[in-house]
């Protein structure tokens, strides 16, 4: 089964307004990343916090991370047409036969309106 | 620097062919993982290579096989193929010892008729 979860599965706003996705995990994690992927292509790495971060910023981006609550968010600020693609989380857990692989929710599809 | 490359970037074959896919990682990468994307669903985890053996695969039968060259490349090949293996997939390439940042290709659309 698939470790991460997004919320919800399709945001639709307004330019300039801001976006939030969540994702939530199951087990426990050495690092939760999100991506970017444009209609069907390959995924863009947005950021990586660890499990011992709590808040990340890339630009635009926030990230937070709640271990305890095994969830994450993602805040993109001012979103912009350009921003409009599907967005996973997806975790990196820590256990050693499975290091290094990623576990990927379905996503998130975002439209931003003009 | 080039980025992780893949060939070819469509492809179409019928059902019981083979096929393989081919990826070279980012420049000064030596970990090739596989992913299968289905059409509206999160990349699936398909196996990871380093020094040219599979380190780790996913749940995915044998009828998917991969191979890793000295040049760090790799191939995944698809015996048998079924309707069910049309898909997008993804090759992520990274280093062994940062094995979880992972900088993905731009994959291969392969449609099963």
């Amino acid at each position: 089964s698939q470790q991460g979860e997004e919320d919800p599965q399709a945001l639709s706003i307004q330019e300039g307004e801001n976006a939030t996705m969540n994702c939530s995990y199951k087990t426990s994690i050495n690092n939760l990343q999100w991506y970017r992927q444009n209609s069907g292509r390959g995924l863009v790495h947005l950021i990586l916090i660890r499990s011992n971060e709590r808040e990340k910023h890339s630009g635009r981006l926030r990230v937070t991370l709640d271990t305890s609550k095994k969830s994450s968010s993602l805040l993109i600020t001012a979103s912009r047409a350009a921003d409009t693609a599907s967005y996973f989380c997806a975790t990196g857990v820590d256990r050693g036969s499975t290091l290094g692989r990623l576990y990927f929710g379905r996503g998130t599809q975002l439209t931003v309106w003009p | 620097d080039a980025g992780v490359t893949q060939s070819p970037t469509h492809l179409i074959k019928t059902r019981g062919q083979q096929v393989t896919l081919r990826c070279s990682p980012k420049s000064g990468h030596d970990t090739v993982s596989w992913y299968q994307q289905a059409l509206g669903q999160g990349p699936q985890f398909i196996f990871q290579y380093y020094e040219e053996e599979e380190r780790q695969r996913g749940n995915f039968p044998d009828r998917f096989s991969g191979h890793q060259f000295p040049n760090y490349s790799s191939e995944l090949n698809v015996n048998a193929l079924l309707l069910g293996d049309s898909a997008l997939y993804l090759c992520a390439s990274s280093l062994a010892e940062s094995e979880y940042e992972q900088y993905f290709g731009p994959g291969t659309r392969l449609t099963v008729t």
